[in-house]
C-alpha cells in the first residue's frame, strides 16, 4: 500500500521526445512536489503544488510542465527532451502548509535520454 | 550556491560503534532541519528533524544536534547497525512552512561493517 507512487520507475527515451511521469499519493496531503536528483547527486526542488495551486516554480526550463488534476496527483510533462534532462525525478507530498512537516517521497523515476 | 553542505561523501563505521554525520549550512534564515535516509533505487525516507529553537532531538538510536552559532548540525547513530548502511541527506527549510520547500545537501554514504 504505497503512500507516494510514481510511474514509470525507469524511462529511456530519445532526444526530442515528449514524456510524462505520473505521481499519486494516498496520504491525504495537500502539498505535492517534484524534485530532481542530477548526476552530482544534488536533490533540488522543481515545483510544488498546494491544493492544485502552483506555489513553487524554481528556475526550470519551460519544457517542464507540472499538472495537478486533483490534490492527490501531480504529473510531470517534459517536452523536447535533452541529454541534460537525464536524472532521477522524485515526487513527494507533505501535509498542509503553515508548519514545516516532513515530506514523503516516491521511489523515483530514472530518466535516461539517449 | 550550495546552502546546505555535507562535506564527507562517505563514512565507514564498525557495527556497534557510533556514526556521526555532519552538515553545515550558510543561510541563517533556515529554522528547521531534517535528516533523510536513502537506500539504492528507493526514495528518501524521513528520519529525524530539529527546530532551530532546540539544540538536540533524540529518537531511539538517532540523535540530531544543532549548533546555530556555527551553522552546523550532526546526526549521531548509536549503536550503528548494518541496516543503517545508506545515503543520509541533511535538509533545511527557512520559510516557516509557507511552502515546505527543502534545501538538501549532497548526501553522505554510510557503510556499517559487520
Amino acid at each position: 500500500d504505497t503512500a507516494v507512487s510514481q510511474t514509470p520507475k525507469y524511462l529511456v527515451t530519445q532526444m526530442g521526445n515528449d514524456k510524462s511521469i505520473k505521481c499519486e499519493q494516498n496520504l491525504g496531503h495537500d502539498t505535492m512536489y517534484w524534485y530532481k536528483q542530477d548526476s552530482k547527486k544534488f536533490l533540488k526542488i522543481m515545483f510544488s503544488y498546494n491544493n492544485k495551486e502552483l506555489i513553487i516554480n524554481e528556475t526550470v526550463p519551460n519544457r517542464f510542465s507540472p499538472k495537478s488534476p486533483d490534490k492527490a496527483h501531480l504529473n510531470l510533462h517534459i517536452n523536447s527532451l535533452e541529454l541534460g534532462d537525464s536524472a532521477v525525478y522524485f515526487c513527494a507530498s507533505s501535509q498542509a502548509r503553515g508548519a514545516v512537516t516532513e515530506a514523503f517521497f516516491g521511489q523515483g523515476t530514472r530518466l535516461t535520454v539517449v | 550556491d550550495q546552502q546546505v553542505k555535507q562535506n564527507s561523501p562517505s563514512l565507514s563505521v564498525q557495527e556497534g560503534r557510533i556514526s556521526i554525520l555532519n552538515c553545515d549550512y550558510t543561510n541563517s534564515m533556515f529554522d528547521y532541519f531534517l535528516w533523510y535516509k536513502k537506500y539504492p533505487a528507493e526514495g528518501p525516507t524521513f528520519l529525524i528533524s530539529i527546530s532551530s529553537i532546540k539544540d538536540k532531538n533524540e529518537d531511539g538510536r538517532f540523535t540530531v544536534f544543532l549548533n546555530k552559532s556555527a551553522k552546523h548540525l550532526s546526526l549521531h547513530i548509536v549503536p550503528s547497525q548494518p541496516g543503517d548502511s545508506a545515503v543520509y541527506f541533511c535538509a533545511a527549510n527557512g520559510d516557516g512552512g509557507a511552502t515546505n520547500k527543502l534545501i538538501f545537501g549532497t548526501g553522505t554514504l554510510l557503510a556499517v561493517q559487520p
